[in-house]
This record gives C-alpha cells, sequence and structure tokens, in this order.
C-alpha cells in the first residue's frame, strides 16, 4: 500500500463544475503539498499546508491531520484547469512522498 | 529569475552510454533534488543536495550519481544506461529544505533508453 493514496486516479467534469480530489496518507507528516502538472510536463506548487485551509482564486485546499486527509476542491471549473494534481506529503528529513496523481479533465 | 532550468528536454540513449542531465536554480536556494517520474506512478526521489559540496541518496539512487560543486547547479549522471532508466526527470529546488517552504520544479528530461 502507498503511503499517499489519491482518489479518484482519472476525473473529467464539465465546465463550471465544482470539484474534488482526496488525498489521504498513512504517516506522520510536518506539511502536506499540492502540485499540479501542465501537459506539457511541468509540475508547479499550488499550496503548502499543515493545518485548516488555504484559498487562492478558485483553489481551495483542507487538511485534516487527524484523519490524514487532504482535499482540494476547484470551484467554476475551466478547461485550463485540466492538468494531473499531485499530493505529496513531507515527512522527516525534508523529504517529498508523492500520490500517483489524479488526471482531471475539464471539457467546454 | 529564470527558476530552474533543465536540459535536455529530450534525449534518446543507446544501452550502455553515459549522459549527464543538467539543472540550475538562479535563486539561491540550498536545497536541490532529482526525481524520476514512471507511467502510473508517483515521484521517487532519486538524490538530493542540502548545500554545495554535501550530497545524499534518495530512494531510487541505483545508476545514478550526482555533484553538487556551486549552489546553483546540480548534475545527474548516467554512467552506463538501462531500459529501466527509461523515464521523466524532474530537478527541484528549495530555500529550506521541503519543510514549509515551496518547491520549484524544472519542465523535465524526458529520456528513453533503447
Amino acid at each position: 500500500k502507498n503511503e499517499v493514496e489519491q482518489s479518484p486516479q482519472n476525473l473529467t467534469a464539465q465546465e463550471g463544475e465544482f470539484i474534488t480530489i482526496n488525498c489521504s496518507y498513512s504517516v506522520g507528516i510536518s506539511a502536506l503539498h499540492w502540485l499540479q502538472q501542465h501537459p506539457g510536463g511541468g509540475i508547479v506548487s499550488l499550496f503548502m499546508l499543515s493545518s485548516g485551509k488555504k484559498k487562492h482564486g478558485r483553489l481551495i485546499a483542507t487538511i485534516n491531520i487527524q484523519e490524514k486527509h487532504s482535499s482540494l476542491h476547484i470551484t467554476a471549473s475551466h478547461p485550463r484547469d485540466s492538468a494531473v494534481y499531485i499530493c505529496a506529503v513531507e515527512t522527516s528529513g525534508s523529504r517529498l512522498t508523492f500520490g500517483e496523481g489524479t488526471q482531471l479533465t475539464v471539457n467546454p | 529569475n529564470a527558476g530552474v532550468t533543465q536540459t535536455p528536454k529530450f534525449r534518446i540513449l543507446k544501452i550502455g552510454q553515459s549522459m549527464t542531465l543538467q539543472c540550475a536554480q538562479d535563486m539561491n536556494h540550498n536545497y536541490m533534488y532529482w526525481y524520476r517520474q514512471d507511467p502510473g506512478m508517483g515521484l521517487k526521489l532519486i538524490y538530493y543536495s542540502v548545500g554545495a559540496g554535501i550530497t545524499d541518496k534518495g530512494e531510487v539512487p541505483n545508476g545514478y550519481n550526482v555533484s553538487r560543486s556551486t549552489t546553483e547547479d546540480f548534475p545527474l549522471r548516467l554512467e552506463l544506461a538501462a531500459p529501466s532508466q527509461t523515464s521523466v526527470y524532474f530537478c527541484a529546488s528549495s530555500s529550506a529544505g521541503q519543510m514549509n517552504t515551496e518547491a520549484f520544479f524544472g519542465q523535465g528530461t524526458r529520456l528513453t533508453v533503447v
């Protein structure tokens, strides 16, 4: 079993829909990162959080440390949100352990 | 600032050949990392460095070597390429490990070993 599990693996939505991607982990962490990988392959950091909730534009990330679970929400989704979304947890020794990613496709 | 720059973007190697993947960052970050990404799998850490002159193995270091002679550069060397090293390689950097700081990634190098 992977230390970081994401669901769903693939997600197709219509433009405007509210989207949720989930991440569960099984180890103690100091922080959790959400990353976005564009179709061209580049990876950018969206959020880093260790508690509570963060919001940036139409993106919202939440984390529940007790339940070892995080969610990434996208409101009013748009085709340009189509990408792979990756959850990564930060453990001791400044290491990141990555989930396998969620492929999101938003159709117009 | 250019951020994290990786070269080349694509490369095809024959089995047994060697090559160096280049990575440079202009953000004065101490920490740098090399990951590989295989289809359907999460990124795996190959090697990392916490500063010039210091490197350490990650999860999957076999078949690779690194050096860190300057803060800016962190090249990854494949000495005897094998088909199992076909993957997409990402270099990343951050200012203080990845503890509570954002990580910056290069654009990736797609390597095929035939």
